[in-house]
C-alpha cells in the first residue's frame, strides 16, 4: 500500500493564481481530511469528508474547496490564492471516527507571493 | 468546545536524560487523547492514544503517557532520550461520544535531544 500521498510537494504561486493540491489514499478509508500547519498553531482542519459525496467545513475553510467524488481522492482547491494561505498542508484519512488513527501524508509546502 | 495546550513550545534535553512533553484538555464531554510524532519534513505519525479503560498508555518505542481526568492532562514521558527522538510532537483530542471526526491539535512540542 501506498498511503496517503499528496502532489505536489512544493508550490510557489502568485497572488490570485488557483490551484488544486491532490491528495489519494489506497486503504479504503471512509474519512479524509485537509490541515494546514503553520509556526507555534501547530494543525488546523480546512475541511474533512466522512464519505464520497459529503464534505464539511472544519475550522479555517474559508479560501479552499473540496470535494469527495471517490473514496480514494480528497482533492483541495484553492481559487485565489493569498499570501495568508503560505503554509504546509497535510491531507490525512482514517477508517472512521474518534478513537481511530490517521494516517498522515507527506506534506505539501506552498508559498504564496 | 475543546481545546488542547502545549505550554512548551521546544525542549531541550540531553541524551539519556528523561523528559516529559505536558498536554492539558478542556472539554465537555469524555474525549479520545493521542500522541503524534514528527519528524522532519515528514507526515504526522500516531505514537500512541487513549480511549478507554488503562490509563497509561505505552508506545513501542519507549514512550508512555497517562490519562488523568482530574487534571485533565495527557503529558508524554520517557525514562531515557535518544537522538532519534528528536522531532514535533503534537497531542490531540477527539470527541468519544458524538462520532465526529474533528480533531483538535495542539501547537506542538519540538524535542531536541543533545549529544
Amino acid at each position: 500500500n501506498a498511503g496517503v500521498t499528496q502532489t505536489p510537494k512544493f508550490q510557489v504561486l502568485k497572488t490570485g493564481q488557483s490551484m488544486t493540491l491532490q491528495c489519494a489514499q489506497d486503504m479504503n478509508h471512509e474519512y479524509m481530511s485537509w490541515y494546514r500547519q503553520d509556526p507555534g498553531m501547530g494543525l488546523r482542519l480546512i475541511h474533512y469528508s466522512v464519505g464520497a459525496g459529503i464534505t464539511d467545513q472544519g475550522e479555517v475553510p474559508n479560501g479552499y474547496n473540496v470535494s469527495r467524488s471517490t473514496t480514494e481522492d480528497f482533492p483541495l482547491r484553492l481559487l485565489s490564492a493569498a499570501p495568508s494561505q503560505t503554509s504546509v498542508y497535510f491531507c490525512a484519512s482514517s477508517f472512521g471516527t474518534g478513537g481511530l488513527r490517521q494516517y498522515f501524508g507527506p506534506g505539501t509546502r506552498l508559498t504564496v507571493l | 468546545a475543546q481545546s488542547v495546550t502545549q505550554l512548551d513550545s521546544q525542549v531541550p534535553v540531553f541524551e539519556e536524560a528523561p523528559v516529559e512533553l505536558r498536554c492539558n484538555y478542556s472539554s465537555s464531554v469524555s474525549v479520545y487523547l493521542f500522541w503524534y510524532v514528527q519528524y522532519p519534513n515528514q507526515g504526522l505519525q500516531l505514537l500512541l492514544k487513549y480511549l478507554s479503560g488503562s490509563t497509561l498508555v505505552e508506545s513501542i518505542n519507549g514512550f508512555e503517557a497517562e490519562f488523568n481526568k482530574s487534571q485533565t492532562s495527557f503529558h508524554l514521558r520517557k525514562p531515557s532520550v535518544h537522538i532519534s527522538d528528536t522531532a514535533e510532537y503534537f497531542c490531540a483530542v477527539s470527541e468519544a461520544t458524538s462520532g465526529t471526526y474533528k480533531y483538535i491539535f495542539g501547537t506542538g512540542t519540538r524535542l531536541k535531544v543533545l549529544a
